[in-house]
């Protein structure tokens, strides 16, 4: 059982490209979310899904877009890369019940924009 | 917005001691409040939860403290390992109103463990 699975684990980008950070999990969880980790500032929510086919906006949600084709994939996509979002990203996932926080996190995709 | 913080960033204790890692939230509409583990290099864990309705949980050698009346949150670890060694935050959902809060949970900054042996 992998839980949550994140791809790349590092990743260099030039300002201005593009790229995709992918996330898959296999607990056929609801709910699946994307927060950044930058220092001092613990984690912030960029975007979230309670499920195939919604989306929503989080805490910090500009520079990036989601899609949720299926229940298992969450992938984050920058679209015009920025030295401000160098930074650790965290996927994550929850059986998505009202009034409970237990997210299972991936083991992090640190991004560095040059 | 209102957000979730801690009293101190870092705390260094010797193996065997109890540890206390303290945070206060400041989301009246908070009713449930979560402490994760991030050990160097790892996405963080899950340790222990409550609810707004208890003022104390326990776990395996932790124990969390809801004090509703100054907003503030605790977790104790007794008998404190190296293992322990790592940042851990609060998180709180921010309420739940028509039960949508799905983990939108606000974090702290993290307040990093440090077990000396």
């Amino acid at each position: 059982n992998a839980g949550v699975t994140q791809t790349p684990k590092f990743q260099v980008l030039k300002t201005g490209q593009s790229m995709t950070l992918q996330c898959a999990q296999d607990m056929n969880h609801e709910y699946m979310s994307w927060y950044r980790q930058d220092p001092g500032m613990g984690l912030r929510l960029i975007h979230y899904s309670v499920g195939a086919g919604i989306t929503d906006q989080g805490e910090v949600p500009n520079g990036y877009n989601v899609s949720r084709s299926t229940t298992e994939d969450f992938p984050l996509r920058l679209l015009s890369a920025a030295p401000s979002q160098t930074s650790v990203y965290f996927c994550a996932s929850s059986w998505g019940h009202p009034n409970t926080g237990e997210l299972f996190f991936g083991e992090g995709s640190r991004l560095t924009v040059l | 917005g209102e957000s979730v913080g801690l009293h101190l960033p870092t705390l260094s204790v010797q193996e065997g001691d109890n540890s206390i890692i303290n945070c206060a939230y400041s989301n009246s509409a908070s009713d449930y409040f979560i402490w994760y583990k991030q050990e160097s290099g790892k996405g963080p864990q899950f340790i222990i939860d409550i609810r707004s309705n208890m003022d104390k949980r326990q776990g395996q050698r932790v124990t969390v403290l809801l004090n509703k009346t100054v907003k503030h949150l605790s977790l104790q670890i007794a008998a404190t390992q190296p293992g322990d060694s790592a940042v851990y935050f609060c998180a709180e959902n921010g309420g739940n109103a028509g039960g949508t809060s799905y983990g939108k949970l606000t974090f702290g900054q993290g307040t990093i463990l440090t077990v000396h042996p």
